[in-house]
């Protein structure tokens, strides 16, 4: 069975500085997909990225980064020069790729960002 | 636009009383699902269904109930709502096969059952 583990629930930190959310995975799968969701305060959930299990590249996307790393199950999201707009709870989720179930999605229990001014 | 609309997006009701959240995408997609959201839980998947008259229980399905009779809509029902299912409710749909597109959610429902 799928599983995402978020092991740190809230994080607080001062505007300006750098903060990595972590995110361990488990798949019996090779083949799967891992996503990392925004949750700010109003409610909605806000898509930030989608990795497939081949692609280890490292990702950047203005202030946010991803690293991949297969060899340890982690996908961690990086926030540089932190925002109080960037407060919000982020969700790391896996999918397997297996039939019927491409589609079902395992989501971590979330980690608190806030970002104090 | 393409979106995902869930209607109502707050209920307070009285356990017991049935009720019915609906969602309705506008993009066509083959697959949906309802998540529900609980603090220290992330979200749960309760069902889904790849097309029409297609629904597989998800992880968290006691008390619920679905039906896909068309392709856009994708109804929530509680025959019997209890306090237990107080919760954020999320509805998604995607395509099928899986496609680089994300799925595509909701903004929610807060259930308030007393």
């Amino acid at each position: 069975a799928q599983k995402v583990t978020q092991a740190q629930t809230e994080i607080s930190v001062v505007e300006k500085e750098d903060v990595t959310l972590d995110c361990v995975y488990e798949t019996r799968d090779t083949t799967y997909y891992l996503f990392w969701y925004k949750q700010p305060p109003s409610g909605e959930l806000v898509f930030l990225i989608r990795r497939n299990s081949f692609d280890e590249q490292n990702e950047i996307s203005g202030r946010y980064s991803w690293n991949f790393q297969k060899s340890t199950s982690s996908f961690n999201f990086t926030i540089t020069a932190s925002q109080v707009v960037d407060s919000a709870v982020y969700f790391c989720a896996l999918s397997e790729a297996k039939s019927g179930s491409a589609r079902q999605l395992t989501f971590g229990s979330g980690t608190q960002l806030t970002v104090l001014p | 636009e393409a979106q995902v609309t869930q209607n109502p997006r707050y209920l307070i009701t009285v356990t017991g009383k049935k009720l019915t959240v609906t969602c309705s995408q506008n993009m066509n997609h083959e697959y949906m699902s309802w998540y529900r959201q609980d603090p220290g839980l992330g979200l749960r998947q309760i069902y889904y269904s790849m097309n029409v008259e297609v629904t597989d229980k998800g992880d968290v399905p006691e008390g619920y109930k679905v039906s896909r009779k068309e392709k856009r809509n994708f109804p929530l029902i509680l025959e019997s709502p209890s306090p237990n299912q107080t919760s954020l409710y999320f509805c998604a749909s995607g395509t099928v096969p899986d496609s680089n597109q994300p799925q595509h959610f909701g903004d929610g429902t807060r259930l308030s059952i007393l």
